[in-house]
């Protein structure tokens, strides 16, 4: 069975860093794009990052850009999110998703995990 | 940036026809994927690529695409349909996943 368990969230000052973990389980990790997605309270979803199968591409949102670094180790089997010069805005329900090929260039978010959420406040 | 709107709240009786759009420029040249979220819940896909569904997603929901706009049609609406939906598509442009703002659907 196809598992993702994030965590390492919590209450962080503005400014502040926090690393998000998510740990994979019940399929090769190494073998899947991963992303992660957060969601504000009451508000919808966000796109944060990507990282391809061997960690060599990788995309952000605009609005985390120069602040969150992603990161793998297939090793492990473990995805990760490093927050810095973190801001109230970053408050969210943190998601990690699994990418899935349907076809040669088709893709969508096939598992997600349940979320850890991240209070950025003084 | 390449940008999805949807309406924010679509309500529709049990057993009724709901509607949810998504607009977008040119979304056509796109593969539009559908999630429903629950409260307290991960997002769960409902339809890939405009009309697809994944196993285990009742035929009652059904995808389509015309000009600017995907609709998600759910038929026959049940009360357990209530849900958050979001549309979802790669723009290739930025390389950046988009989601639609969602439609939170109410079954009256």
């Amino acid at each position: 069975e196809v598992q993702l368990v994030e965590s390492g969230g919590g209450l962080v000052q503005p400014g502040g860093s926090l690393r998000l973990s998510c740990a994979a389980s019940g399929f090769t990790f190494s073998s899947y794009e991963m992303n992660w997605v957060r969601q504000a309270p009451g508000k919808g979803l966000e796109w944060v990052s990507y990282i391809s199968s061997t960690g060599a591409t990788i995309y952000y949102a605009d609005s985390v850009k120069g602040r969150f670094t992603i990161s793998r180790d297939n090793a492990k089997n473990s995805l990760y999110l490093q927050m810095n010069s973190l801001r109230a805005e970053d408050t969210a329900v943190y998601y990690c998703a699994r990418k899935y090929y349907y076809d040669s260039s088709g893709s969508y978010f096939d598992y997600w995990g349940q979320g850890t959420l991240v209070t950025v406040s003084s | 940036s390449y940008v999805l709107t949807q309406p924010p709240s679509v309500s529709v009786a049990p057993g009724q026809t709901a509607r949810i759009t998504c607009g977008g420029n040119n979304i056509g040249s796109k593969s539009v994927h559908w999630y429903q979220q629950k409260p307290g819940q991960a997002p769960v896909l409902v339809v890939y690529d405009d009309t697809d569904r994944p196993s285990g997603i009742p035929e009652r929901f059904s995808g389509s695409t015309s000009g600017n706009t995907a609709t998600l049609t759910i038929s026959r609406v049940e009360a357990g349909d209530e849900a958050d939906y979001y549309c979802q598509v790669w723009d290739s442009s930025s390389d950046h996943v988009v989601f639609g703002g969602g439609t939170k659907l109410t079954v009256l």
